[in-house]
This record gives C-alpha cells, sequence and structure tokens, in this order.
C-alpha cells in the first residue's frame, strides 16, 4: 500500500513568509506525528495526533506553528512568518494507533528560509 | 539535555564483518525502542524495535539488545553489507514518559566498505 507523502518536497521561501507543509499518512493510521531535522542534529519531536483527541503540541517551538488535522487523515504544518532558524527537514510519520507502535515516515520537505 | 544519546557519529565497518551501533538513554521511562535508518533526501525507514519486556529481538540479519539496567541498547547487523551504508537513528518513546512521541539520538553514520 501507499506509504506517508508529503508536499512539496522543497521548499524555498523568504524571511517573513507563511508556509505551508502537507502530510498524507498511511490509510487507516489514527496516529501522526511531526518533526523536523535541522543541520546535523537528530529528529525532534513537534506535535502529535491522534483519533479525536486534543493534539499534543509539546514540541512546538513557538507559537508561530501550528498544525490541523482535518478529518482524522491530511495535515498541514503551518509556519508564520518564518525566520532562517527555521530551515530544515519536516518530516511527518502516522501509525496504527499510539501505544508502541511503530512509526512509518514520509521523505520530508525541505524547507529553506532566505 | 539529550535524553537519547548516540556517542559515535561514525563507523565503518568491512562488507561481511559485524556492525554494532550504541545507544544510551537517560529517561527511565522510557519502554519502547526503536531503529531507524536514513539514507539521504529520504525520510527515516524504520528497521526493528524491542520493548522493554524484553531483552533482545531479532529480524534476519538485525538484532537489538537492550540492557535496561545500564539503559543501553545495541543494534548488531551481520553480516554488513554496503547497501547498509546509511544513517543509524536510535529513538525511544514511553506511554508514560512523554507519550508516543519519540525521542530519537543524533545518529549514526554507518559506512560498510567493500
Amino acid at each position: 500500500g501507499a506509504g506517508v507523502s508529503q508536499s512539496p518536497s522543497n521548499k524555498v521561501t523568504e524571511k517573513g513568509k507563511d508556509v505551508e507543509l502537507r502530510c498524507d499518512p498511511i490509510s487507516g493510521h489514527t496516529a501522526l506525528y511531526w518533526y523536523r531535522q535541522s543541520l546535523g542534529q537528530g529528529l525532534e519531536f513537534l506535535i502529535y495526533f491522534q483519533g479525536n483527541s486534543a493534539p499534543d503540541k509539546s514540541g512546538l517551538p513557538s507559537d508561530r506553528f501550528s498544525a490541523e488535522r482535518t478529518g482524522g487523515s491530511v495535515s498541514t504544518l503551518t509556519i508564520q512568518r518564518t525566520q532562517q532558524e527555521d530551515s530544515a527537514v519536516y518530516l511527518c510519520a502516522s501509525s496504527r494507533s499510539g501505544v508502541q507502535e511503530t512509526q512509518y515516515f514520509g521523505p520530508g520537505t525541505r524547507l529553506l528560509v532566505l | 539535555d539529550q535524553q537519547v544519546k548516540q556517542n559515535s557519529p561514525s563507523l565503518s565497518v568491512q562488507e561481511g564483518r559485524i556492525s554494532i551501533l550504541n545507544c544510551d538513554y537517560t529517561n527511565s521511562m522510557f519502554d519502547y525502542f526503536l531503529w531507524y535508518k536514513k539514507y539521504p533526501a529520504e525520510g527515516p525507514t524504520f528497521l526493528i524495535s524491542i520493548s522493554s519486556i524484553k531483552d533482545k529481538n531479532e529480524d534476519g540479519r538485525f538484532t537489538v539488545f537492550l540492557n535496561k539496567s545500564a539503559k543501553h541498547l545495541s543494534l548488531h547487523i551481520v553480516p554488513s553489507q554496503p547497501g547498509d551504508s546509511a544513517v543509524y537513528f536510535c529513538a525511544a518513546s514511553g506511554v508514560t514518559g512523554g507519550g508516543n512521541k519519540l525521542t530519537f539520538g543524533t545518529g549514526t553514520q554507518l559506512k560498510v566498505e567493500l
């Protein structure tokens, strides 16, 4: 079956602009996660959605970052007023449920803020 | 604070020999551990996982060992193949220690030489 897909694959934007990143999880997966990997760093957790529960936003680095998940499927990560330090690879993952389930990752969106 | 540590940024092994990648963690609430492999410009690919109720899990050429008392896990690849050359990430989660989000190490670059 299809894996996790993300779009766009690459995004170049100017400082101060808003960007939207999209994630399509694996069909039937109820849990969806966003992570980012900055240059030379490990993956950093951003936000987690599980079914209809309130999302775990504990990893979002600032209030410029927000995410939503519509209809329990597709998710959009929005970064407002982008800064150069937001440049990173943004990775989405999904799992069948939340508890000790393997997370499967998409290919990522490479964001460069000039 | 870095709760999951991979102290070796790189490892070089000859084809056919064993590769041993190490990972240490500090959060005693972690109860599920995973290894991911990542090629450049791709998302992480799941390799193998282990629950804290076990001390070993094997899948083909890959074996993960967990030493809870030492808060240490390792990934063994036998025999190593050139296609195994990639960055390997250790990750951990805990239902009561941060929820289902994964905490990642910074990765180890494995190079398998002919």
